[in-house]
């Protein structure tokens, strides 16, 4: 099994640009989420989803969108990119929460400028 | 609303001595708690897990932790630090089995001295 896939691993952006990070498990987990990490604030919880098409947001959602029409596949949309929005981005996911906790991907490093 | 609390940015231990990474937890139902450690430039890893069975929960890599409800406190102990254990430890609450979300503190980076 690959477990939770991140693609593009990095990635540079010019203000006001979109973009799409794409985040794959075939785990066939139930939930996924995503975090971005900053220096000294940890991971704060952008959007989270329980189950294809139902999606909610998390601690820091402006700037991003979601969808999950599929188990396998959560993408996060910068709608129009912003230097504050460079990040750390993880996607994570899980089967339930209370056995498991999540699994982490490896990371997409944003770089807006 | 749940939320952690790691007291402590950075933490330096010598090797062999006792390490002890501080967190604190608030929840409006009984909490599931983890602790994940992320070494450089990797994603996170999961040490250990509390979900309402015993107390004191054991990881990997020797790591411990200990439930304390009465004073909402999951701290993580390793009686004996290596070397290898110099890396960054995130504390995560989620209210048991409700929806989802995991909430992340803001991370302890654990320095260890030779």
């Amino acid at each position: 099994n690959a477990g939770v896939t991140q693609t593009p691993k990095f990635q540079v952006l010019k203000t006001g640009q979109s973009m799409t990070l794409q985040c794959a498990q075939d785990m066939n987990h139930e939930y996924m989420s995503w975090y971005r990490q900053d220096p000294g604030m940890g991971l704060r919880l952008i959007h989270y989803s329980v189950g294809a098409g139902i999606t909610d947001q998390g601690e820091v959602p402006n700037g991003y969108n979601v969808s999950r029409s599929t188990t396998e596949d959560f993408p996060l949309r910068l709608l129009s990119a912003a230097p504050s929005q460079t990040s750390v981005y993880f996607c994570a996911s899980s089967q339930t929460i209370l056995h498991y906790g999540y699994t982490f991907g490896s990371g997409t490093r944003l770089t807006v400028v | 609303a749940q939320s952690v609390t790691q007291l402590g940015s950075h933490v330096s231990v010598s090797e062999g001595a006792l390490v002890l990474l501080r967190c604190n937890y608030s929840s409006s139902v009984p909490p599931y708690l983890f602790w994940y450690v992320q070494y450089p430039n990797q994603g996170l890893q999961l040490l250990l897990k509390y979900t309402s069975a015993a107390t004191l929960v054991k990881g990997i890599n020797g790591f411990e932790a200990e439930f304390k409800k009465s004073e909402t406190s999951f701290h993580l102990t390793k009686p004996s630090a290596h070397m290898s254990d110099a890396a960054e430890y995130f504390c995560a609450v989620s209210e048991g089995n409700q929806g989802g979300k995991l909430i992340f503190g803001q991370g302890t980076e654990l320095s260890v001295k030779p």
